[in-house]
């Protein structure tokens, strides 16, 4: 079975530049959720989707968005890059995603982005 | 807001040389505390579910442990594959699944 795949795998950006990242998740799981890890640091949670909505946002600012469509897949996209954005991008996706009991993620392998 | 602190940051082991990481928390709520494994340039990959204090569970060479305030994850007899990052996280509250992270500790293990 496949699990989450991420897609590109590695990308390089300027400053100033636009950013789309994709997300693919496991087949059956309806909640998708997005984490920016640094070098050398745990992942920080960006947004949490849901059956097509967004229940959660970390403390990202709003040049970062998202979104699901319809077959559960999912973007994250990233305006005005920087280059504090240089970071690994995960993604995860869940079965549920509500608050009732400890839902499991399952992450991807990640996009590595790089800003110059 | 929820906090979560791994200890030590890095620890170097020689193969058979038994040790624990420690993660310490503050929620409101805890409904679950996570372990994942991170090898260079890839993904976290699960470990455990733990979800009251008292709970224990293991798997090959790892055993972790749950009480109100921390987390232990035992290696016993490491082997140089048990090389690794290896991150806590808790879900708590009722922000969805939303996990948050400690900053993890690397764990190299020397044959």
């Amino acid at each position: 079975d496949a699990g989450v795949t991420q897609s590109p795998t590695h990308l390089i950006k300027t400053r100033g530049q636009h950013v789309t990242l994709r997300c693919s998740p496991i087949s059956g799981h309806k909640s998708v959720s997005w984490y920016q890890q640094v070098l050398g640091q745990g992942p920080q949670f960006i947004f949490q989707y849901y059956e097509k909505e967004e229940r959660g946002r970390g403390n990202f600012p709003d040049r970062f968005s998202a979104r699901q469509f319809p077959n559960y897949s999912s973007e994250l996209n990233v305006n005005a890059l920087l280059l504090g954005d240089s970071a690994l991008y995960l993604c995860a996706s869940s079965l549920f995603g509500d608050s009732s009991g400890a839902n499991v993620l399952t992450f991807g392998a990640g996009s590595r982005l790089t800003v110059l | 807001e929820d906090q979560v602190t791994q200890s030590p940051e890095a620890l170097r082991l020689q193969e058979g040389e038994s040790s624990s990481l420690n993660c310490s928390y503050t929620v409101s709520g805890l409904r679950g505390l996570f372990w994942y494994r991170q090898d260079p340039g890839k993904g976290p990959e699960f470990l455990f579910t733990l979800y009251s204090a008292g709970e224990e569970k293991e798997k090959e060479r790892l055993k972790a442990t749950l009480t109100k305030k921390e987390s232990f994850l035992h290696i016993t007899a490491p082997k140089p594959e048990d090389s690794a990052t290896y991150l806590c996280a808790v879900q708590a509250g009722a922000a969805g699944n939303k996990l948050t992270f400690g900053g993890g500790t690397r764990v190299l293990v020397k044959p």
